[in-house]
């Protein structure tokens, strides 16, 4: 079984700070996956990182797939409340034609007014 | 489209009952899902599809049932169910560029 590690589990910070979280494996994914999930609701996919190396924008978030596919960051820069929630990274699998997304426990962050 | 929607959005059952939770998807994906979120824990893989009429055990599938007869549809049976399965439960669809579209979810719980 593949695991991911993410890290901090929690995370609580002051609008305007940046932060970063992790997402570690021992294992290679063919593709790495980061989501935001808000409180009742089901994840929403951010961005997907397919290349080793790869490097991805969105809007004041950055993220980054490690060079040998093992690992991935999230960087947010001046963070804002509506940045509060889950975020969660997957990586994909793909043995043959049988794609499955394993998860990791997930990172919250509250980011505080 | 309506993406990928679930239901029931809440459910109570007692020990033993059985029940379906139904999810359906109006994007013609073929790969679908099943995870469980236990709180602090991630979402564990159930079962999944990888079209209709093919279906295989994910990581946690113990008391479960799938199946696929259709593009659409992808219900998750519980037979005979425990406290162990107290848990939210999503759906979810993956398009060909694999973007995971994830149901609402369903909440249940068993007592």
């Amino acid at each position: 079984t593949q695991l991911l590690e993410q890290s901090p589990q929690f995370l609580s910070i002051q609008e305007g700070e940046n932060l970063t979280v992790y997402c570690n494996s021992s294992s290679v994914f063919s593709s790495l996956q980061w989501y935001r999930q808000e409180p009742g609701e089901g994840p929403v996919l951010l961005v997907t990182v397919v290349t080793g190396g790869e490097v991805k924008k969105l809007k004041r978030l950055t993220f980054q797939f490690g060079d040998a596919r093992k690992d991935s960051s999230l960087h947010i820069t001046a963070a804002q409340p509506g940045d509060t929630g889950l975020y969660l990274c997957a990586g994909g699998d793909s043995g043959g034609s049988n794609y499955k997304l394993t998860f990791g426990k997930g990172t919250l962050l509250t980011v505080n007014p | 489209n309506a993406g990928v929607t679930q239901t029931p959005k809440f459910r109570i059952l007692k020990i033993g009952q059985s029940m379906t939770l139904q999810c359906a998807q109006d994007m013609n994906h073929n790969y679908m899902y099943w995870y469980r979120q236990d709180p602090g824990m991630g979402l564990k893989l159930i079962y999944y599809s990888v079209g209709a009429g093919i279906t295989d055990k994910g990581e946690v599938p113990n008391g479960y049932n799938v199946s696929r007869s259709t593009t659409e549809d992808f219900p998750l049976r519980l037979e005979l169910a425990a406290p162990s399965q107290t848990s939210v439960y999503f759906c979810a669809s993956l398009a060909g560029a694999r973007v995971g579209y994830f149901g609402p979810g369903t909440r249940l719980t068993v007592t």
